[in-house]
């Protein structure tokens, strides 16, 4: 059971670039979301998606694009890659329905932009 | 908007005492989850305790501890006996639970930095 998998886990870009950072879940959870983590101001939460096919805003997501497409799979796209943008950014899941609300995360993926 | 503030950017405690971390938080939601998540140098969060916000027994897991005052929306955490393991990032975190889910949204703070010292 590998639980929540993300790549890559170490990436540097240039401006302007864009990338797909790659999220997968195998514990069959509903719930799924991408936050990024800086100094000073702890996880902040980009994307949510409550499943396939249906994904929302969170507090930061400009400059950030996602899909769901399956269950399992919730990648978090970079339009054009801003400095601004370094980060490390995690993915996580979580079970739906009667639940306590606890977060199942991925490794995390440091990502420089240069 | 929900914000959770962490006062302590860090602390260090030596092998063996005890430490308590400090968090706050802000709603209006009635019904709500706290947490505190450890991040090791590895990266890696891990859950460290949970608190329903509906319940009046303080949370406990082994040598961690909460102290829930709900009326002052304090929610500080408790590591006895402290470990060279503990040493991490420590991060508290909120989230509503209307209609009994969370949908994954959680709100953290800043973190503290905690150094457990032989």
């Amino acid at each position: 059971n590998a639980g929540v998998t993300q790549t890559p886990k170490f990436q540097v870009l240039k401006t302007g670039q864009s990338m797909t950072l790659q999220c997968a879940q195998d514990m069959n959870h509903e719930y799924m979301s991408w936050y990024r983590q800086d100094p000073g101001m702890g996880l902040r939460l980009i994307h949510y998606s409550v499943g396939a096919g249906i994904t929302d805003q969170g507090e930061v997501p400009n400059g950030y694009n996602v899909s769901r497409s399956t269950t399992e799979d919730f990648p978090l796209r970079l339009l054009s890659a801003a400095p601004s943008q370094t980060s490390v950014y995690f993915c996580a899941s979580s079970y739906s329905g009667q639940s306590t609300g606890e977060l199942f995360f991925g490794e995390g993926s440091r990502l420089t932009v240069l | 908007a929900q914000t959770v503030t962490q006062s302590q950017p860090e602390m260090s405690v030596q092998e063996a005492e005890t430490v308590t971390l400090s968090c706050t938080y802000d709603t209006s939601e009635s019904n709500y989850y706290l947490f505190w998540y450890k991040q090791p140098p590895s990266r890696q969060m891990i859950l460290v305790i949970r608190q329903e916000a509906y319940k009046q027994q303080n949370a406990t897991e082994n040598r961690f501890s909460v102290n829930f005052q709900k009326a002052a929306k304090s929610f500080s955490l408790k590591i006895s006996d402290s470990q060279l393991g503990d040493t991490a990032m420590y991060f508290c975190a909120f989230t509503t639970s209307a209609g009994g889910t969370s949908y994954g949204k959680l709100t953290f703070g800043q973190g503290t930095i905690l150094t457990v010292h032989p």
